[in-house]
């Protein structure tokens, strides 16, 4: 299975200032028949389902604020965080759906400081 | 707007069965992606299993393969995962969900514990 791996596993950061997460595939997901990162980005409150954030690991999802970011390639990703906002608390997973089974980051933690 | 609600959940013995079940609307279903995803307390996400439109295919975690087995009903809207030989380990919130891959639409999820 293709192991990936966030970083870190939590950090604090404060209210309107950015916050960067990283996430590292064993293997390149990037397909070359359509040049497409297959690497997303969720984001999960207590007590609810994760949300997906960005997909191709750049495109945002609909209604997502342009505060959320993503960039990278190959087997080394970012989600950046702008202007942290209060409601931005939660835990963030990247995931594959390059190679089957997909497989999920182990979460990072988002609080603030 | 899509919806997925899951049912099914429960307490069971190791060793025990369970059979999920997630009903869509609001989409296609028999078009749809469909994936069970699991949720430990207090931990990460994993995804569990997966079926393609008409059940053309049917992939499993490692951790389930043998055990698990994932069907769907598109007269139904329904998918569904049957779950034996029950671990403790298999303990968790379970997820449906659908996408293509990614996941982009979820339901609430269904606990299951597996506890003598």
């Amino acid at each position: 299975d293709m192991v990936m791996t966030q970083s870190p596993d939590s950090l604090a950061v404060s209210l309107g200032e950015r916050a960067t997460i990283n996430c590292k595939s064993g293997h390149s997901v990037l397909y070359s028949s359509d040049n497409k990162n297959y690497l997303s980005w969720y984001q999960q409150k207590p007590g609810q389902p994760p949300k997906l954030l960005i997909n191709w690991a750049s495109t945002r999802e609909s209604g997502v604020p342009d505060r959320f970011s993503g960039s990278g390639s190959g087997t080394d990703f970012t989600l950046t965080i702008s202007n942290l906002q209060a409601e931005d608390v939660a835990v963030y997973y990247c995931q594959q759906h390059y190679a089957t089974p997909c497989t999920f980051g182990q979460g990072t933690k988002l609080e603030i400081k | 707007q899509v919806h997925l609600v899951e049912s099914g959940g429960g307490l069971v013995k190791p060793g025990g069965s369970l059979r999920l079940s997630c009903v869509a609307s609001g989409l296609t279903f028999s078009d749809s992606y469909m994936a069970w995803v699991r949720q430990p307390p207090g931990k990460g996400l994993e995804w569990v299993s997966d079926i393609g439109r008409g059940s053309r295919y049917t992939n499993y975690a490692a951790s389930v393969k043998g055990r698990f087995t994932i069907s769907r009903d598109d007269a139904n809207n329904s998918l569904f995962l049957q779950m034996n030989s029950l671990r403790a380990d298999d303990t968790a919130v379970y997820y449906c969900a659908t996408g293509d891959g990614y996941l982009l639409q979820w339901g609430q999820g269904t606990l299951v514990t597996v506890s003598s």
